[in-house]
């Protein structure tokens, strides 16, 4: 069963255009929600998290939007560059018994055209 | 942030045989786990590593096929055992710190 469900699986943006990842959740209980970026041989990289009480988190050129009662995520790439090609993985974690353990999407590979 | 250090790096192996991957952290760390990740896929949590006791592995892997080492707060081992070219993928080290969790660089494993 998959708790974390993740679109598109690739997506293709222009050199300044707006990148946009979603992600859908199943389990009420996941209370913290990270997106990773992976370029080809690296581990993923912790790119930027949000928790259910905000609706809205922005660092630099990468937002996530939050909507609690639909269970979705997004993450937007604004002025998108080609050093953002890469894959992104959004995740979910619970909270409890279930800490640190987190729930991945099937990610999306982004390329970025110049 | 976390600074983790994971060897080999890759490796190419034969059919039957076994590889242990050394994780190491640059500083104390509760929580340790393995995952991985095959060829253009997601990850997939293996088993947390707990120090002082015995790993808890995820639905669809065993102790027997990956056992786990974690001797201190700062290092684990996965070995991967009687191996097969099903196993190829990368084998990644992650660590929980300051409530979020970061991974290693990941070990590529290919084998034959």
């Amino acid at each position: 069963q998959q708790q974390v469900k993740q679109s598109p699986q690739s997506l293709i943006v222009q050199k300044g255009g707006i990148s946009i990842i979603n992600c859908a959740y199943e389990n009420t209980a996941f209370d913290y929600f990270p997106w990773y970026q992976q370029f080809p041989g690296k581990g993923p990289a912790l790119l930027i998290a949000i928790r259910p009480d905000v609706s809205e988190k922005k660092e630099g050129r990468f937002t996530i939007s939050f909507n609690k009662s639909a269970k979705q995520f997004s993450l937007h790439i604004m002025d998108s560059q080609p050093g953002d090609s890469a894959t992104y993985f959004c995740a979910a974690r619970g909270s409890g018994g279930s800490n640190y353990k987190l729930t991945f999407g099937k990610g999306t590979l982004l390329t970025v055209n110049p | 942030s976390a600074v983790i250090s994971q060897k080999p790096s890759r490796d190419i192996c034969q059919r039957g045989t076994s590889l242990t991957i050394q994780c190491q952290v640059d500083s104390q760390v509760t929580m340790m786990f393995w995952y991985r990740q095959q060829p253009g896929q997601s990850l997939t949590l293996i088993a947390t590593a707990n120090q002082g006791s015995e790993a808890t592995y995820e639905s669809g892997f065993v102790i027997d096929k990956f056992p786990i080492s974690r001797p201190n707060l700062t290092f684990s081992t996965l070995t991967v055992s009687n191996m097969s070219p099903e196993d190829s993928s990368i084998y990644l080290c992650s660590v929980g710190r300051y409530n979020e969790q970061f991974f290693g660089p990941g070990t590529r494993l290919t084998v034959l």
